[in-house]
C-alpha cells in the first residue's frame, strides 16, 4: 500500500494568515492526490482533486500543487471558518489511503 | 441536493456484529462506486470497503473476510454488515461515493459526499 505522510501535524496560525500543508506519498503517484477538511461532528469535504483543482463551491483562496510525490495544500488568507483537520488522500491505487490529518488551530 | 446518511452504529460485545446503513438522496446509489472509510479515535482515514455499479467488491486486508458491503437499490441505500468485531474496529465510520473523472485522459477519483458519520464502539 502507498504510504501518506503529512507535515506538520498540528500548526497553529492566525487569520489572514498564508498556510501551507505538505503531503507526501511513499511512490510517485503522478497527480492522484486529493485533499479534504474535516470538521468535529461533521462529514468531510472535498476541496482539491487531482493535486490541483478545485472543487465547486470551494473558495478560491484553497489551492493545491505537486506531483510525483510532494504535495502541497495552501490556503492563502485563513478566514475563521478554515480551522479544522485536513488530510490528503492518494487515488493512484488500489487501496486509496490517507494521511494522518493535519490540526488546524487558532494561535 | 446529493446527501449521505449513516446508521446503525453503537456499543457491541467483542466477537459481535452489527449492519451499517447508509442512506442516499439525490443520486443512485447502484450506479455509483459506493465506499465504507473509518477513523479510529486519534487516527487517519482508513478505507475499508468499496462496492462497484457492477456490483464487484473490494475490501482492505484488515476487515476481508469479516465484513460484507452491499446495497439495496428499491431503498437507494448502502450497508456494510460487520461480523466477529474486535476492539480495533472501534472507530467512525464514514460512507462516500467515489466519483470517477476520465477527461483529460487519466482517470482520477475522489471521495464526495461523504456522510456524517456513525460511531462503532467494540468493548466489552
Amino acid at each position: 500500500d502507498i504510504q501518506m505522510t503529512q507535515s506538520p501535524s498540528s500548526l497553529s496560525a492566525s487569520v489572514g494568515d498564508r498556510v501551507t500543508i505538505t503531503c507526501r506519498a511513499s511512490q510517485s503517484i503522478s497527480s492522484y492526490l486529493n485533499w479534504y477538511q474535516q470538521k468535529p461532528g461533521r462529514a468531510p469535504k472535498l476541496l482539491i482533486y487531482a493535486a490541483s483543482s478545485l472543487q465547486s463551491g470551494v473558495p478560491s483562496r484553497f489551492s493545491g500543487s505537486g506531483s510525483g510525490t510532494d504535495f502541497t495544500l495552501t490556503i492563502s488568507s485563513l478566514q475563521p471558518e478554515d480551522f479544522a483537520t485536513y488530510c490528503c488522500q492518494q487515488s493512484y491505487s488500489m487501496p486509496p489511503t490517507f494521511g494522518q490529518g493535519t490540526r488546524l488551530e487558532i494561535k | 441536493e446529493v446527501q449521505l446518511v449513516e446508521s446503525g452504529g453503537g456499543l457491541v460485545q467483542p466477537g459481535g456484529s452489527l449492519r451499517l446503513s447508509c442512506a442516499a438522496s439525490g443520486f443512485t446509489v447502484s450506479s455509483n462506486y459506493m465506499s465504507w472509510v473509518r477513523q479510529a479515535p486519534g487516527k487517519g482515514l482508513e478505507w475499508v470497503s468499496m462496492i462497484y455499479s457492477v456490483g464487484s467488491t473490494y475490501y482492505a486486508d484488515s476487515v476481508r473476510g469479516r465484513f460484507t458491503i452491499s446495497r439495496d437499490n428499491s431503498r437507494n441505500t448502502l450497508y456494510l454488515q460487520m461480523n466477529s468485531l474486535t476492539a480495533e474496529d472501534t472507530a467512525v465510520y464514514y460512507c462516500a461515493r467515489m466519483v470517477p473523472d476520465c477527461s483529460g485522459g487519466s482517470c482520477h477519483n475522489w471521495f464526495d459526499p461523504w456522510g456524517q458519520g456513525t460511531l462503532v464502539a467494540v468493548s466489552s
